[in-house]
């Protein structure tokens, strides 16, 4: 089965553009998604396909592929954004299977 | 307005079964494949398995093959999970998600786009 790797955590200045990553061998198939997860909330899908944002997602947040690596950009980032972030994209088996990643914690100082 | 809404927090003991639920609406929910991911406390999500209401194929994680039953009943736009013997490491947040999955142009689009609300399972002795 496949598996996506991200950083553990990751930190932004207010304001600033930070990119969270995601690697692995069935992103070389699949286009990642990604869902960002506030403490006690369920996950929210942010980004998906190419480049798409879900209806109330700001467009500060977009996404980008290239080989095995999806990146999640969120440019000018704001209190509100700090969060975990999952990728996740379907597994290379072709069985309908998923994959996620572990997770990365976004702290915004 | 779609949404997943699902069934209430469940404290159990080892050794007991258990059915939870997530039921659809606001979209046709025979048309749409409905997921489960689990997130044991304080670690990240993990994708359970998959059914199609339709026609009630289910796909399972090699992970969680032959741990957990997943069903639906398109009838009342409902899908479950369910366990015949809990143990305490199912102690866990799950999660049921629509899969959103479509190509066109040329380009695929999957992703899980809507998510429930969660239903906590607690197994303790």
């Amino acid at each position: 089965s496949s598996e996506l790797t991200q950083d553990p955590a990751v930190s932004v200045a207010l304001g600033q553009t930070v990119r969270i990553t995601c690697q692995g061998d069935s992103l070389r198939s699949y286009y990642a998604s990604w869902y960002q997860q506030k403490p006690g909330q369920a996950p929210v899908l942010v980004i998906y396909g190419k480049n798409n944002r879900p209806s109330g997602i700001p467009d500060r947040f977009s996404g980008s592929s290239s080989g095995n690596t999806a990146s999640l950009t969120i440019t000018g980032a704001q209190a509100e954004d700090e969060a975990d972030y999952y990728c996740n994209s379907r597994d290379s088996s072709g069985n309908r299977n998923w994959v996620f990643g572990g997770g990365t914690k976004l702290t915004v100082l | 307005e779609v949404q997943l809404v699902q069934s209430g927090a469940e404290v159990k003991k080892p050794g007991e079964s258990l059915k939870i639920s997530c039921k659809g609406s606001g979209y046709s929910f025979t048309s749409y494949w409905i997921g489960w991911v689990r997130q044991m406390p304080g670690k990240g999500l993990e994708w359970m398995g998959i059914i199609y209401p339709g026609d009630s194929d289910t796909r399972y994680s090699p992970s969680f093959q032959g741990q957990v039953t997943i069903s639906a009943d398109k009838s009342i736009s409902t899908a479950y999970l369910q366990w015949s013997s809990l143990k305490a490491s199912d102690t866990a947040m799950y999660y049921c998600v629509r899969e959103l999955g479509y190509c066109s142009g040329g380009s695929c689009y999957d992703a899980f786009d809507i998510w429930g609300q969660g239903t906590m399972v607690t197994v303790s002795s």
